[in-house]
């Protein structure tokens, strides 16, 4: 069975362009999650999905950061303009079902780097 | 609301000595607890989780934790450590029943392991 693929696995930009994130998580979860890994902390939830609706979104700077999953399949995590602070990992991650006791399956990461 | 306190940002073991990393949550209600693991530049995976089956919970690669209601803990543990074990170990907490199953992590603990 295949993982969670996350694309770019690495970005550099400068503050206030925008850059986007993919995931594809593992065939047949319903539900996805992205979160956020600032060097030295654990990782914040930034925003779940059921198929493709939003479940949970309160800790999304929504002022800068918009994801979407259409079709309920894969994502896209979108960040414009860019602040020094979201320098951090992306992680992605999806469960089979929407549950407090379902294993969620992380991806690598995607590095940003804001310069 | 939920929280989670890992004691101990570093730990340093020698090969083959036992291995400790302390977690306490903080929830009204009895959590679902989890221990993931995460190698440098991979994304996290999965060690054990506790969903109220057993207060003893055996994981991957010789890891267990014991749940321990009265003292609110859920400590990793490993009997003989390999330098292999040496990664970023962070403790969750999600739940109750019906949560959403979003994660609520600590802030992690390095685990070096000196030959």
């Amino acid at each position: 069975e295949a993982g969670v693929a996350q694309s770019p696995r690495y970005k550099i930009i400068e503050k206030r362009q925008s850059v986007a994130f993919w995931c594809n998580p593992i065939s047949g979860h319903a539900t996805l999650y992205w979160y956020q890994q600032i060097l030295g902390q654990g990782p914040k939830l930034l925003i779940q999905f059921q198929n493709n609706g939003v479940v949970d979104d309160s800790q999304l700077p929504k002022d800068r950061f918009s994801a979407e999953r259409l079709k309920g399949v894969d994502s896209t995590l979108k960040i414009q303009p860019a602040k020094l602070e979201d320098s951090a990992v992306y992680l992605c991650a999806s469960s089979r079902r929407q549950g407090a006791s379902d294993t969620q399956y992380f991806g690598p990461g995607t590095r940003l780097t804001v310069l | 609301a939920q929280s989670v306190t890992q004691l101990g940002s570093h730990v340093s073991v020698s090969e083959g000595a036992l291995v400790l990393l302390r977690c306490n949550y903080s929830s009204s209600v009895p959590p679902y607890l989890f221990w993931y693991v995460q190698y440098p530049n991979q994304g996290l995976q999965l060690l054990l989780k506790y969903t109220s089956a057993a207060t003893l919970v055996k994981g991957i690669n010789g890891f267990e934790a014991e749940f321990k209601k009265s003292e609110t803990s859920f400590h990793l543990t490993k009997p003989s450590a390999h330098m292999s074990d040496a990664a970023e170990y962070f403790c969750a907490v999600s739940g109750p029943s019906g949560n959403t199953g979003k994660l609520i992590f600590g802030q992690g603990t390095t685990l070096q392991v000196k030959p």
